[in-house]
């Protein structure tokens, strides 16, 4: 399994923009890269997948360098109802995702 | 939300006796997962399944077992439940998986099952 390493948890204003960077060295070839948000007392919801380079949707940028031993997932102007835990994913296949501990964001009024 | 439905969504039972706890689709997505939630351990794989009748083992399967004899139920037993299986258990499903053929591999969550034993 392809191991993570996140900031333990991250203060944030709310209307500010947040970056949350995940290093994963020993990501393979053919791993991707996704982040999934949860909330207290509900299952992980995916936020944003991606291989290289930038990917951005309607809620979140990821942004994957040349190297791919590290990735930033980006949220633009946070607000209170951003507050969760978000966990950096690094894998392929059905059984060779690993969580880990995420990162605990709160937003700050 | 994707249809995913868990039950019981909580349980309180004793050391020893046997539980299984069912995930519902309607989705008719290929893939479903187990996965316990623990405090300091985030989110681990049970087992999961990629079609009626096939299924593997994932990163903490030791005394849990599992079943799908319909695309859209896959069932979680614990034979003899032990008090180190308390933990909240989340089912999810896929449609596809990162890296075959498609790179989509979004994982929808179910609500959770609270599971205490005493």
């Amino acid at each position: 399994l392809a191991k993570t390493t996140q900031p333990i948890s991250m203060d944030s204003y709310e209307g500010q923009e947040v970056n949350i960077t995940c290093s994963h060295n020993n990501i393979a070839t053919n791993d991707y890269i996704t982040w999934y948000q949860q909330f207290p007392s509900q299952g992980p919801r995916f936020i944003i997948q991606g291989y290289k380079t930038k990917v951005t949707n309607e809620v979140a940028s990821l942004f994957i360098p040349a190297d791919r031993k590290s990735s930033t997932l980006s949220l633009p102007r946070v607000s209170l109802s951003d507050t969760a835990v978000y966990y950096c994913l690094v894998g392929t296949g059905a059984n060779n995702l690993f969580f880990g501990t995420g990162t605990r964001l709160t937003v700050i009024p | 939300d994707a249809g995913i439905t868990q039950s019981p969504r909580h349980k309180v039972t004793e050391t020893g006796t046997p539980v299984t706890l069912r995930c519902h689709q309607t989705e008719n997505h290929r893939y479903m997962y187990w996965y316990r939630q623990d405090p300091g351990h985030g989110l681990r794989l049970i087992h999961y399944s990629y079609g009626v009748k096939d299924t593997d083992k994932g990163e903490v399967s030791d005394g849990y077992s599992v079943s799908r004899s319909k695309t859209e139920d896959f069932l979680l037993t614990l034979e003899s439940a032990t008090s180190s299986q308390t933990s909240v258990y989340f089912c999810a499903i896929s449609e596809s998986v990162a890296g075959a053929r498609s790179s989509y591999n979004e994982q929808f969550f179910g609500p959770g099952t609270r599971l205490t034993v005493l």
